[in-house]
């Protein structure tokens, strides 16, 4: 079973456009994240929720928008779709990292979206 | 300010010598140092990590980290490196500030190449 699961793997799509990625994971965990990864694969974090509820917003435009349903999912939406925002996608799921305080991330398979 | 430096964006090696994959941290407090592997179109997998008591820590796939406080490094150690090692290897650390603890910090990467 994966742990750690993300649609679409690949996205391919015009400059404007509205999109969607999705992330679950069955791990049990109460914590997910969305980092991106650049095309010289510089990992940086975008947002964490916990519980349901945003902890970590980093200074990412307002285009996207994370959405989490409940604790197994965090979808990412992005609006108006920009050049720049090719990249690699990853999800991530973890225990509750101010409970344990060692706690590992578990990483999705990434998602590749490239904006034309 | 939090952050992780690696210094080399590349390491080669042949098959059969030791392996070393530098990395140096900037946190407050006592550090929560991890490394992960990425291998090609793969997301991030957990190779070890660092919390508390001995400073050499075992980890996945014969891998180990020497963690030495005075010189602020954790770098990664393999005594016998195999062409399968070959892959993209990241450290991070977790942002020890409480309200902060679902933040973690990634290195820039190395590309660790393990000739036959």
């Amino acid at each position: 079973d994966t742990a750690v699961s993300q649609t679409p793997k690949y996205l391919v799509t015009q400059m404007g456009n509205d999109k969607s990625i999705k992330c679950e994971q069955n791990l049990g965990h109460d914590t997910m994240y969305w980092y991106k990864q650049d095309s010289k694969k510089f990992l940086k974090i975008m947002f964490s929720y916990n519980n349901k509820e945003l902890i970590i917003n980093e200074t990412v435009p307002n285009r996207f928008s994370p959405k989490s349903p409940d604790k197994a999912h965090l979808n990412l939406h992005i609006n108006s779709l920009e050049l720049g925002d090719s990249a690699v996608y990853f999800c991530a799921s973890s225990h509750d990292p101010a409970g344990g305080l060692g706690e590992t991330q578990y990483f999705g398979p990434g998602t590749r979206l490239l904006v034309l | 300010a939090q952050s992780v430096a690696q210094p080399e964006d590349q390491v080669n090696v042949a098959e059969g010598n030791p392996l070393t994959v530098k990395c140096t941290y900037s946190v407050s407090g006592n550090p929560y140092l991890f490394w992960y592997v990425q291998y090609p179109n793969r997301g991030l997998q957990f190779l070890l990590k660092y919390i508390t008591g001995d400073n050499l820590v075992k980890g996945s796939y014969g891998f180990e980290a020497e963690f030495n406080k005075s010189q602020t490094s954790f770098h990664l150690k393999k005594p016998s490196a195999l062409v399968s090692d070959s892959a993209l290897y990241f450290c991070a650390v977790r942002d020890m500030r409480s309200y902060n603890f679902n933040k973690f910090y990634f290195g820039s990467g190395t590309k660790l190449n393990v000739k036959p």
